[in-house]
């Protein structure tokens, strides 16, 4: 059974820094593109950025350029984003996703991020 | 930014009825290998979004087949052809062509 599983998310003042973690099971994980899109609660799906299956190949949207980075460690199944710079309108529920020809087939279960003081 | 514009933003429809959305995207989704990077989504409320069609037309694993998607142009439309109680959420269409890849604003689905 294919799972993804997010962890890291939390409450961080502006300017701070989160990493989030997402475990991927079931699946030969170095296989596939991985994406992270975010949705702040009540509101529409916002892509934020993907990997390719070795992490040689990454790309964002510019909303996030330059404060965050994707990242993957296929030996830990494991599919990263380092958030620095946290600011309030970072503020979502991050999931990761399993690439299909672009589109996702399978998604976590998202983790919160909180940025206020 | 590829620009995808859904509607209705809310359709209310009766169960065993059919339903449809409509999406536009403001330029072409065809790559050069001849592939339509579209898909819908549907979010049940408090799940996580579930992939219905992807590459324009197709239908995800264990989608029902109730759900059809169809592709004109740069218009989209994701067809149910007898709603069930269970469709009930917000359905979105993305594009997975070009970065960054973008959603649509999200249609609304509920019963009547």
């Amino acid at each position: 059974e294919v799972q993804l599983v997010e962890s890291g998310g939390g409450l961080v003042q502006p300017g701070g820094s989160l990493r989030l973690s997402c475990a991927a099971s079931g699946f030969t994980f170095s296989t596939y593109w991985m994406h992270w899109v975010r949705q702040v609660p009540g509101k529409g799906l916002v892509w934020v950025s993907r990997i390719n299956e070795d992490g040689t190949t990454t790309d964002y949207a510019d909303s996030v350029k330059g404060r965050f980075t994707i990242s993957r460690d296929n030996a830990k199944n494991t599919l990263y984003l380092q958030m620095n710079s946290l600011r309030a309108e970072d503020s979502a529920v991050y999931y990761c996703g399993r690439d299909l020809s672009g589109a996702s087939d399978f998604w976590g279960q998202g983790t919160l991020v909180t940025v206020s003081s | 930014d590829i620009v995808m514009t859904q509607s209705p933003f809310s359709l209310p429809v009766t169960p065993g009825e059919p339903a449809s959305i409509s999406c536009r995207s403001s330029q072409s989704l065809l790559h050069r290998n001849g592939k339509c990077f579209f898909a819908w989504y549907l979010q049940k409320s408090g799940q996580s979004p579930q992939v219905l069609i992807y590459l324009g037309f197709n239908r995800a694993s264990g989608v029902p087949d109730r759900f059809s998607g169809s592709v004109s142009g740069t218009d989209f439309t994701l067809k149910i052809s007898r709603v069930e109680a269970e469709d009930v959420g917000v359905y979105y269409c993305m594009q997975g062509l070009q970065i960054p890849y973008t959603f649509g604003q999200g249609t609304k689905l509920e019963i009547k």
